[in-house]
């Protein structure tokens, strides 16, 4: 089946530096990739929608210029938290949707594994 | 705007025994898809099934199965025979036009042996 993986898997780092988190599919090409922001118990939360050489497009509220998404090949985005701050902290998950051309049914997201963070 | 519903914050059913997680949903579009999704405490999201908008026969995955009711606009899952393993919660989601999943509020499920 279909494999997204996410790297780290779980981070600690201290206010004030940045943190990147990847997301690969590992056996089909995604032109779209999803990222998603979730509290403990509650919804998952869109933050930005990543085309393949394109810019990213953020959700109302997700302030673009701390949540660096750069979606540089078929296979990989990254979502990059600069000067994080312990209200970042959070579980953090990704998503990869199929080329249309790719025998994968172009309907189906499927989800990395989550990456948690934690800002001290 | 989209928007999915899932109005059982907790449920507990016995082993063995059916349980139905309740999803409405609204939308103006005529085509949409329909998801359900199984979240254990190690936080994968794990497809479990598909509905859309135009299939005329309700989903079927197994254990699970999805009561499409289009006029009332609900995409109820059904999990029969339920095992200790389905304690987990649980996410209905629409895919919007640009292929966006919006996601309700989330059941937790705990089967009881």
């Amino acid at each position: 089946g279909a494999v997204v993986s996410q790297h780290p898997s779980r981070v600690i780092c201290k206010s004030g530096t940045s943190v990147k988190i990847e997301c690969r599919s590992l056996d089909f090409q995604a032109t779209t990739m999803f990222w998603y922001r979730q509290f403990p118990k509650k919804s998952l939360m869109l933050m930005a929608t990543s085309n393949e050489g394109s810019k990213a497009t953020y959700e109302q509220g997700v302030e673009k210029d701390k949540f660096l998404i750069n979606h540089a090949s078929l296979t990989l985005s990254t979502l990059t938290v600069t000067s994080a701050h312990p209200e970042d902290s959070s579980f953090y998950i990704c998503s990869a949707r199929a080329t249309p051309y790719h025998n994968r049914d172009y309907n189906e997201q499927f989800f990395g594994p989550g990456t948690r963070l934690t800002v001290l | 705007a989209q928007k999915i519903t899932q109005t059982q914050p907790g449920m507990f059913v016995q082993e063995k025994e059916a349980v139905t997680l309740d999803c409405t949903y609204d939308t103006s579009d005529q085509s949409y898809g329909l998801f359900w999704y199984k979240q254990p405490s190690s936080g994968e999201m794990i497809f479990l099934i598909y509905q859309g908008s135009y299939d005329e026969q309700n989903a079927t995955e197994g254990r699970y199965s999805l009561n499409f009711q289009k006029a009332r606009k609900s995409a109820n899952l059904v999990i029969s025979a339920s095992q200790l393993g389905d304690s987990a919660m649980y996410f209905c989601a629409m895919r919007d036009p640009g292929g966006k999943l919006i996601f309700g509020q989330g059941t937790e499920l705990s089967v009881k042996p």
